[in-house]
């Protein structure tokens, strides 16, 4: 039961221009989400998160958007630099109880095209 | 302030072996997650431990495995009679406190079962 879907495996994105990747849930109760970023032999590094109680939150050169209606969420990166080649990974989690065990999704390789 | 450590960072171990894996947790952080990252598979949590008690463990495997978090000292990771299918990539994450905080994650370990 895959709870946290990303349907797009891979993307390429000519430098300079946005990238956009996407990310759907299924589980109502998620409130809180993140983005990671992962390179080859190293752990997720922290990107930006949003809480459920906002639609969009941006942090420099990233933006989040959510739609909590159709239980979507998108990751903006402008200008896009070829550093950001790397595998991205969409997470949600459900602090209601005070465990934030994270669901991750599949993930998306963004290949930057110099 | 260093980040999460996680040793080793490569463990070879041969069928009905026992695999340790160590995770020392961001300073100032008292709560610890373990996911497991399969070849071309996101992560997927296995247990969340606070000083010296299991919180959640629903991820973990019924048998073998095994996860604590001392009063002093990192987390350990226990796996034991390890399997082929126990290779994966190990990783770690902290928090300093639940309530829609960020968890950091170590760089992994990734176990090689022969």
């Amino acid at each position: 039961d895959q709870q946290v879907k990303q349907n797009s495996p891979s993307l390429s994105v000519q430098e300079g221009r946005i990238s956009i990747l996407n990310c759907d849930y299924t589980n109502s109760m998620f409130d809180y989400f993140l983005w990671y970023k992962k390179y080859p032999a190293e752990g997720p590094t922290f990107l930006i998160s949003i809480s459920s109680i906002k639609d969009k939150n941006e942090d420099g050169r990233f933006t989040v958007f959510l739609n909590k209606s159709a239980k979507h969420l998108s990751l903006h990166i402008v200008p896009s630099q070829p550093g950001d080649s790397a595998v991205y990974f969409c997470a949600a989690s459900d602090a209601n109880f005070g465990n934030e065990k994270l669901t991750f999704g599949t993930g998306t390789r963004l290949t930057i095209i110099p | 302030n260093a980040g999460v450590m996680q040793n080793p960072r490569h463990l070879v171990r041969r069928r009905g072996q026992e695999a340790r894996l160590r995770c020392s947790p961001m300073k100032g952080h008292s709560h610890v997650y373990w996911y497991r990252q399969l070849p071309e598979e996101g992560l997927k949590f296995m247990v969340y431990l606070q000083k010296e008690n299991i919180i959640d463990e629903s991820g973990m495997p019924k048998e073998r495995f095994s996860a604590e978090f001392p009063k002093e000292g990192p987390s350990i990771l226990r796996i034991q009679q390890v399997v082929r299918g126990d290779s994966a990539a190990y990783f770690c994450a902290s928090s300093p406190r639940t309530g829609h905080e960020t968890q950091y994650f170590g760089p992994g370990t990734r176990l090689l079962v022969l």
